[in-house]
């Protein structure tokens, strides 16, 4: 069906506020990614889950962050206590069964912390 | 030093010519390799996927992999001005990790 899809596109928020960046994966796919990139720079990895577990967290950068995937399908980004240098594109990606299986990228939520 | 060095663009070339887009790596646990382009405002879309080395051609585009030198290129023939785009390498092991992109310009 559709591709990966991400909402809100744009997110600007207060220094110091919560947000949830969400995620919907391609039908079917087991596999989900997040990924941060900074203007200029390839994107970084996060977090992936396989089903409803977080397989590989130790791209997060601090307790900030967390994601949850809690019935395999749609995935929430959540950002606690937003810093400015979280400022980013956060992009979700899946995979019909990860390990080295290609990833489709989601067009992204551009974060802005003012 | 980064696992993945990308060359910097950008890079600027008119149309019809061929373009030559580089990465080295350090780990040589990295097995597959892959190419993504990303049009302005828009996710990576994957162009090439490779897992060894020697030449893998897909239209114009040919994806190219030297795993002893470490070192990967991706190939563009006959370059359109729709090709202007940025060109991420990546290569996976337990996750995948990018190359910080090469902004490629084809002018008309």
């Amino acid at each position: 069906g559709a591709g990966v899809s991400q909402t809100p596109s744009n997110k600007v928020t207060e220094k110091g506020k919560y947000v949830e960046l969400r995620c919907d994966p391609i039908s079917g796919h087991t596999a989900l990614y997040w990924y941060r990139q900074s203007l200029g720079q390839g994107p970084e990895f996060l977090i992936y889950f396989q089903g409803t577990g977080a397989a590989d967290d130790s791209g997060l950068p601090n307790d900030r962050f967390f994601a949850v995937r809690p019935e395999g399908s749609v995935s929430t980004l959540k950002i606690q206590r937003t810093e400015r240098g979280d400022s980013a594109v956060y992009l979700c990606a899946s995979s019909q069964g990860g390990g080295s299986s290609p990833l489709h990228f989601g067009n992204g939520t551009r974060l802005t912390v003012t | 030093q980064k696992e993945v060095e990308q060359d910097p663009g950008p890079l600027s070339v008119p149309e019809g010519a061929i373009v030559s887009l580089n990465c080295t790596y350090s780990n040589s646990a990295f097995q597959y390799f892959m190419w993504y382009r990303q049009y302005s405002r828009k996710g990576p879309e994957l162009l090439m996927y490779t897992y060894s080395s020697g030449n893998k051609e897909d239209g114009r585009f040919t994806a190219q992999v030297d795993k002893s030198s470490k070192y990967i290129s991706l190939f563009i023939r006959d370059s359109q001005p729709s090709d202007s785009a940025t060109y991420l390498c990546a290569m996976f092991t337990d996750k995948l990790i990018f190359g910080t992109g090469t902004r490629l310009q084809v002018f008309p």
